[in-house]
């Protein structure tokens, strides 16, 4: 089992969508969690952090699942500029440098 | 404000020739400082990270070395490029306080022929 796993998709979408991505890690004791969203052909910059509680910023929320050992992020009303590869991100503990990152989703909005 | 710089922006070797990228980070002192290779389609490798000067940590066993010689600068090199080591190399940097956010530089694409 790969330490983070998220559906490559593509995920196919119109304007004003709601999609949600999931993503599952195998470490239980994993600490930190992020979403990084990358361009094609561009670095990786971060989206949110995920906390317990879930946290929300403007149409992206992100979810924590510690029991079912999962993170999600759900984009609302889906605008063109949202097209991107979406990484999931864990950390196995807070202050650790071995983070993970996920393979992406691949997000296209379309008109 | 933090900035993070890498190049060249691009790059094309021949196999066996040898590498040197460099990154440095601006606005901030003592990161932790990170490489990662990622290939086309795929996610992010790990290869390297720095908590200061002089202190490396690899994390991949290749023909690929890291050093850092000063707070902010991280190299990375190679004395005979293989095909293989074709990819995308980004650079990241993290603050020492218990967060564990990365920032990413612009990246460094490398073709090995």
């Amino acid at each position: 089992r790969k330490e983070v796993e998220q559906d490559p998709g593509p995920f196919n979408v119109p304007e004003g969508a709601t999609v949600a991505f999931n993503c599952t890690y195998s470490n239980s004791a994993s600490q930190s969690f992020f979403w990084y969203r990358q361009d094609c052909r561009k670095e990786p910059k971060l989206l949110m952090s995920v906390y317990s509680s879930g946290n929300e910023d403007g149409r992206f929320t992100a979810q924590l699942n510690r029991a079912s050992q999962y993170i999600s992020l759900l984009i609302r009303d889906s605008k063109l500029s949202d097209s991107a590869t979406y990484l999931c991100v864990v950390n196995p503990r807070t202050g650790g440098f071995k983070t993970i990152f996920g393979a992406g989703t691949r997000l296209f909005v379309k008109a | 404000s933090q900035t993070i710089h890498q190049w060249p922006a691009t790059l094309v070797q021949p196999v066996g020739s040898p590498l040197s990228l460099e990154c440095t980070v601006e606005g901030t002192s003592n990161p932790n400082l990170y490489w990662y290779r990622q290939a086309a389609g795929r996610g992010l490798q790990l290869l390297f990270y720095s908590v200061g000067i002089g202190q490396i940590s690899s994390e991949v066993p290749q023909n690929l070395s890291a050093s850092r010689p000063q707070d902010r600068q991280f190299i990375l090199s190679s004395k005979k490029l293989l095909l293989s080591d074709s990819g995308f190399y980004l650079c990241a940097w993290s603050v020492d306080r218990g967060r564990d956010e990365q920032f990413f530089g612009p990246g460094t694409r490398l073709t090995v022929l």
